[in-house]
C-alpha cells in the first residue's frame, strides 16, 4: 500500500514569496490533515478536511494560508504572503475517518523562510 | 496550545536498558495516542489506548493511562539503537475531533 505523498520535499524561499504544498492521501482515506511542526516542537494541526468538506480550521491563519481539497483525494495548502515565522516542517496525513483512526503521516515539506 | 506535556524532554540510555517517557495532559480525553517520529521513517503511530483502559501492550512498548491524574506513560522495553527518535504523546482534547500533540520526547539508544 502507497504511503501519504508529499511534495516538494525542501522548499527555500523569501519572505512575501508565495509558496503552495501538495499532498496526495493514502487512497480510500476520507480524513486528511495538514500539519505544522516548528523545530522541536510537537505538530499543530493546520486544517481538517473530511472527504471536500473543512472540518476544523481554528488553526488556519486565514490571512495568508489556505487549503483546499480536490474532488476528496489531493490536497493543496498554500501560503501568501510568507513571513520568517512560516519557518517549519508541513505535515500532511490522512486516516480512513475522523478520530480514533490511527494517522498515517507523509515526509513532510521542510519550508524555509529567508 | 499544547494539550499534552511529555516529560523528560530528552533522554538518553545504553541499549538493552528501559525507556520511559511520561505525558501529562491537562482536559479529559476520549483516547490517547503515542507517535514516534524519526529522520528516516517521519512520523509513525505506535499505540492507542482509550480512555476506558488502564494498559496496552504491543511488542517492547506498553502504556499505561491514569484518568484521574491525566496522565500516561510509555516504556520500551530492551531499547535497541532503531529505538532512537522522538517520542509524542497526542490526545483528542476533550473529546474534540482533532489530535493535540506534545512537545515530545527525544529519545537517544546509545550502543
Amino acid at each position: 500500500e502507497a504511503g501519504v505523498a508529499q511534495s516538494p520535499r525542501y522548499k527555500i524561499i523569501e519572505k512575501r514569496q508565495s509558496v503552495a504544498f501538495w499532498c496526495n492521501p493514502i487512497s480510500g482515506h476520507a480524513t486528511l490533515y495538514w500539519y505544522q511542526q516548528i523545530l522541536g516542537q510537537g505538530p499543530k494541526l493546520l486544517i481538517q478536511f473530511q472527504n471536500n468538506g473543512v472540518v476544523d480550521d481554528s488553526q488556519l491563519p486565514k490571512d495568508r494560508f489556505s487549503a483546499e481539497r480536490l474532488k476528496g483525494v489531493d490536497s493543496t495548502l498554500k501560503i501568501q504572503p510568507a513571513k520568517l515565522e512560516d519557518s517549519a516542517v508541513y505535515l500532511c496525513a490522512s486516516s480512513l475517518g475522523g478520530l480514533p483512526y490511527e494517522q498515517y503521516f507523509g515526509p513532510g515539506t521542510r519550508l524555509t523562510v529567508t | 496550545s499544547q494539550q499534552g506535556e511529555e516529560d523528560p524532554q530528552a533522554l538518553s540510555i545504553q541499549e538493552g536498558e528501559n525507556a520511559t517517557m511520561n505525558c501529562s495532559y491537562k482536559t479529559s480525553i476520549n483516547n490517547l495516542q503515542w507517535y514516534r517520529q524519526n529522520s528516516g521513517r517521519g512520523l509513525v503511530h505506535l499505540i492507542l489506548i482509550r480512555s476506558n483502559e488502564r494498559e496496552k501492550h504491543s511488542g517492547r512498548l506498553r502504556v499505561t493511562l491514569d484518568t484521574s491524574k491525566k496522565s500516561s506513560s510509555l516504556l520500551i522495553t530492551a531499547s535497541r539503537a532503531a529505538d532512537t527518535a522522538s517520542y509524542f504523546c497526542a490526545t483528542d482534547a476533550g473529546g474534540a475531533q482533532k489530535l493535540v500533540f506534545g512537545q515530545g520526547t527525544r529519545l537517544t539508544i546509545n550502543p
